[in-house]
């Protein structure tokens, strides 16, 4: 079956710096992905998301890329904030399937 | 509220004992789906309704689990003759229909359900 994991579990970044979180997924016929915040106790919260018809999309202080030749997601957060600091997941999806494929997340902390 | 709504927020109950976990969508939202997550863990996909479609229930760990939904609103999740490790945060979620290219849309989450197995 599909699978979606994250490269790296935790990251600690200084606040003000940019963070970086990689995903990486192997079905190749995803075609819509998105990134989730989740901070403790609360349910994931929507971030961004991006179509398989596009390797970049920006929000506001977010950027996401997809590289379809490498199977490969990731997150930019530039100047990143204590308030940034949470578990960070990637979903992968197919426009015929009902299911999200969510990675193991990257837990992101953020440096006062 | 806008939000997805779940209820309770915090279930503790004795070991055989069934539970029965709500969530109200979205308004006017189709598509909705339960996930369990484990402490430190990924969502694992429980179920998946979509409309008045029959549910997807490939993700039901036993038969133990099963969910309701009454059309397009409220959906419930049963666990019966709960077991230790049952013990997760039970998260419901929404998302609107879609149209033609757009028809995957992302899921708005509920705070979850934090299910304790004495």
């Amino acid at each position: 079956g599909e699978s979606v994991g994250l490269h790296l579990p935790t990251l600690s970044v200084q606040e003000g710096d940019n963070s970086i979180i990689n995903c990486a997924y192997s079905n190749s016929a995803s075609d819509y992905f998105i990134w989730y915040k989740q901070e403790s106790g609360k349910g994931p919260q929507f971030i961004i998301d991006i179509r398989s018809n596009m390797d970049k999309r920006q929000g506001q202080r977010v950027t996401v890329l997809l590289n379809k030749t490498v199977k490969h997601l990731s997150l930019q957060i530039a100047a990143t904030q204590p308030g940034d600091s949470a578990v960070y997941f990637c979903a992968e999806n197919t426009d015929t399937g009902n299911q999200f494929y969510f990675g193991t997340g990257t837990s992101l902390t953020v440096i006062p | 509220g806008a939000g997805v709504s779940q209820s309770p927020s915090n279930k503790v109950t004795e070991k055989g004992k069934d539970v029965e976990l709500r969530c109200d969508p979205i308004s006017g939202h189709t598509a909705l789906y339960w996930y369990r997550q484990r402490l430190g863990q990924g969502l694992e996909f429980l179920i998946y309704f979509q409309g008045n479609s029959a549910p997807d229930k490939s993700g039901l760990p036993s038969d133990r689990f099963s969910a309701e939904r009454t059309g397009e609103s409220v959906s419930t999740l049963t666990i019966q003759r709960t077991q230790q490790e049952d013990s997760a945060v039970y998260l419901c979620a929404s998302s609107s229909p879609g149209t033609g290219s757009l028809s995957n849309q992302p899921q708005h989450f509920g705070d979850g359900t934090r299910l304790s197995i004495l």
